[in-house]
């Protein structure tokens, strides 16, 4: 069972282009991380929401929180090389203790 | 910029070896945590520690698994007998009070189990 399912596994597209990857659940989640890891390194942490609804900006970077706590989505607006990279959501439900649980990942490779 | 720092970036060992992974936590962090991700495969979470104590593991972290902070700035991981299958990247994280849902990782150590 998928408790953060993330959504495309893979996405190639062209520099300047917008692109969306989504992290899914069936479970409520009182926080939810969203992560950027390149390969043989650490994640890095990039945004942590809490509240449902909420939206953060990071440059081209838009995070939402879905209403209900049990979604979240990562916007990037004119991708560009830099932003190659695997993303990763991870979160924190009751339902699961105290510990983080994290999604498969969604492979971002951006061509110039 | 504090950061989580880990050491050795790659260790190799044989079957049935005993290894540890030394892990430094952000100076003024209380809570500690080991995952591990396998090629390929999600990162996944081993154990937490606080206050000189493990507060949740996972189901892979049997008895073959220890941690340790031996002193005020070194968090490690041992695997007393280790099998082909514990062959991994192992990351260290760490979190503080303040902005307590945000866990910051190490660069991680890559165990190879021959």
């Amino acid at each position: 069972t998928q408790l953060l399912e993330q959504s495309p596994q893979f996405l190639s597209i062209q520099e300047g282009e917008n692109l969306t990857v989504y992290c899914n659940s069936s479970s409520v989640f009182s926080s939810l991380q969203w992560y950027r890891q390149e390969p043989g390194e650490g994640p890095v942490l990039l945004v942590t929401v809490v509240t449902g609804g909420e939206v953060k900006k990071l440059k081209r970077l838009t995070f939402q929180f879905g209403d209900a706590r049990k979604d979240s989505s990562l916007h990037i607006t004119a991708a560009q090389p830099g932003d190659t990279g695997l993303y990763l959501c991870a979160g924190k439900a009751q339902e699961y203790g105290n510990k983080l649980v994290f999604g498969a990942g969604t492979i971002l490779r951006v061509k110039s | 910029e504090p950061e989580v720092t880990q050491t050795p970036s790659h260790q190799v060992t044989q079957m049935g070896q005993e290894v540890i992974l030394r892990c430094v936590p952000i100076s003024n962090h209380l809570y500690f945590y080991w995952y591990r991700q396998i090629l390929g495969q999600k990162v996944e979470f081993l154990v937490s520690f606080y206050n000189n104590e493990i507060s949740e593991k996972s189901e892979i972290f049997d008895d073959q698994f220890s941690v340790e902070r031996p002193d005020g700035s070194n968090f490690t991981l041992k695997i007393r007998s280790t099998k082909l299958e514990d062959s991994a990247m192992y990351f260290c994280a760490s979190r503080g009070r303040v902005r307590d849902n945000e866990q910051f990782f190490g660069p991680g150590t890559r165990l190879t189990v021959l």
